[in-house]
């Protein structure tokens, strides 16, 4: 069975403070972890995919990175704007596999 | 417009009722999910549907049901509802090869009184 177990459950960081996010995750063959913001009140929104260890991504503050077991999502200089729930997700082997969800990380970012 | 669309956006109702939650996309997608979100237990499947003729069950789909009217639309189903099925309900979309993740809707936050 897939899991997905997000650290810390919430975050408090000052403007400008830079901060990572981790995604610790068990599969039996990854095809894909998803990165994903979601505001209060909203449904999630897509930030990035990641396909094999090493790979990484960037948007605007935010960095994406995979190993084998986990992902980070880094936040450089974040700005109160940022905060929000982060999700992670991953998707198993084959074509028909759905995504597994963590329970999320809420970062608030202080003016 | 939105690329996905629920309805209603807030519902109470009273334990035993039945009550069905819409959703419409507009991704031309032929995958369609519905979860429910709870505080502290993050978002979990309850049915999922490939195409028009596919529908499939998730982790948690005992007491909900679902109909696929259309590759557009995507409905789900309390039947007799009850107080422990109060949640955020959010419809999704992908496509085959998922490459941008799900779209979420905006959801459907449902109380059972």
């Amino acid at each position: 069975e897939d899991q997905v177990t997000q650290s810390p459950e919430a975050l408090r960081l000052q403007e400008g403070e830079s901060s990572s996010l981790n995604c610790s995750y068990t599969v039996s063959g990854l095809r894909g972890l998803f990165w994903y913001r979601q505001d209060p009140g909203k449904g999630p929104e897509f930030l990035f995919t990641l396909y094999s260890a090493g790979e990484e991504k960037e948007k605007e503050r935010l960095k994406a990175t995979l190993t084998k077991k986990e992902s980070f999502l880094h936040i450089t200089a974040p700005k109160p704007e940022d905060s929000a729930t982060y999700l992670c997700a991953v998707q198993g082997p084959g074509a028909n596999s759905k995504l597994t969800f963590g329970k999320g990380i809420t970062l608030s970012v202080r003016p | 417009d939105a690329d996905v669309t629920q309805t209603p956006r807030n519902r109470i109702t009273k334990t035993g009722k039945r009550i069905m939650l819409e959703c419409s996309q507009t991704k031309g997608h032929d995958r369609m999910y519905w979860y429910r979100q709870d505080p502290g237990l993050g978002l979990r499947l309850i049915y999922y549907s490939f195409d028009v003729k596919d529908i499939n069950k998730g982790e948690i789909s005992d007491g909900y049901s679902v109909s696929r009217q259309a590759q557009a639309k995507f409905s789900l189903s309390l039947e007799s509802a009850i107080p422990n099925q109060t949640a955020l309900y959010f419809c999704a979309t992908s496509d085959e090869f998922e490459t941008s993740g799900y779209t979420f809707g905006s959801g459907t936050r449902l109380t059972v009184v």
